[in-house]
């Protein structure tokens, strides 16, 4: 099955700079790749998401690249800011198991004021 | 508020018995999951559901059983033989069909302590 693979496991970054996230997976097939963010305390919630016929989406101050050749992913957050302090979960799906979502291991990132 | 509710938020039962966690959702979902967080290892899959009393088991089913008699309701019950049942789990719903076309609410977990 998929496997998904999430780095780094804490990040710490000042308040306005930047953060990135990397996922990497396994299946080649793989078609789907939501973003997660939780925040502590409450439930996991979708902030963003990005399907393999497009490289880059963005929506405000956060954007995700996907690479399908070297089979990597990534979150980035610009202008940082105290409220983007969380645990943030990537993910993704195979059109074989296309009801399902396979889950990194989290990156908890703190923003430093 | 609504949406998708689970109950308690925390449990602490002892070892040997089993326990069942409540999932309800108010937004005419068909699909229902239930995942199990743990330190280091993001979110994996117990089992699934698409529809009404049909379900599947997912990644790491073994010690644990469900049921889908409602559509609101996707009660987990962790059995004795769930050798590590101390966790984070987290339901969720979705309007079904595939992932890519519907998102996953979650609702805000029940930590389960077993003593």
């Amino acid at each position: 099955g998929e496997n998904v693979e999430q780095h780094p496991s804490t990040l710490s970054v000042q308040e306005g700079d930047s953060a990135v996230i990397k996922c990497t997976y396994s299946d080649s097939a793989s078609n789907y790749f939501p973003w997660y963010k939780q925040e502590l305390g409450k439930r996991p919630q979708l902030i963003i998401d990005i399907r393999s016929n497009v490289g880059e989406k963005k929506d405000q101050r956060i954007a995700v690249t996907l690479n399908k050749t070297a089979k990597h992913f990534s979150l980035h957050i610009t202008e940082t800011q105290p409220e983007d302090s969380a645990v943030y979960f990537c993910a993704a799906s195979t059109p074989i198991d296309d009801y399902k979502l396979s889950f990194g291991a989290g990156t908890t990132v703190t923003v430093r004021a | 508020d609504g949406g998708i509710t689970q109950s308690p938020k925390y449990l602490f039962r002892k070892e040997g018995q089993n326990v069942t966690l409540s999932c309800e959702q108010n937004l005419n979902h068909d699909a229902m999951y239930w995942y199990r967080q743990d330190p280091g290892q993001g979110l994996r899959l117990i089992y699934y559901s698409q529809i009404v009393n049909d379900f599947q088991k997912g990644d790491i089913a073994e010690g644990y059983s469900v049921s889908r008699e409602k559509k609101e309701s996707f009660p987990l019950t962790v059995t004795s033989a769930q050798k590590n049942p101390t966790a984070f789990y987290l339901c969720a719903s979705s309007i079904g069909g595939q992932v890519m076309n519907t998102e996953a609410f979650f609702g805000q977990g029940t930590r389960l302590t077993v003593v």
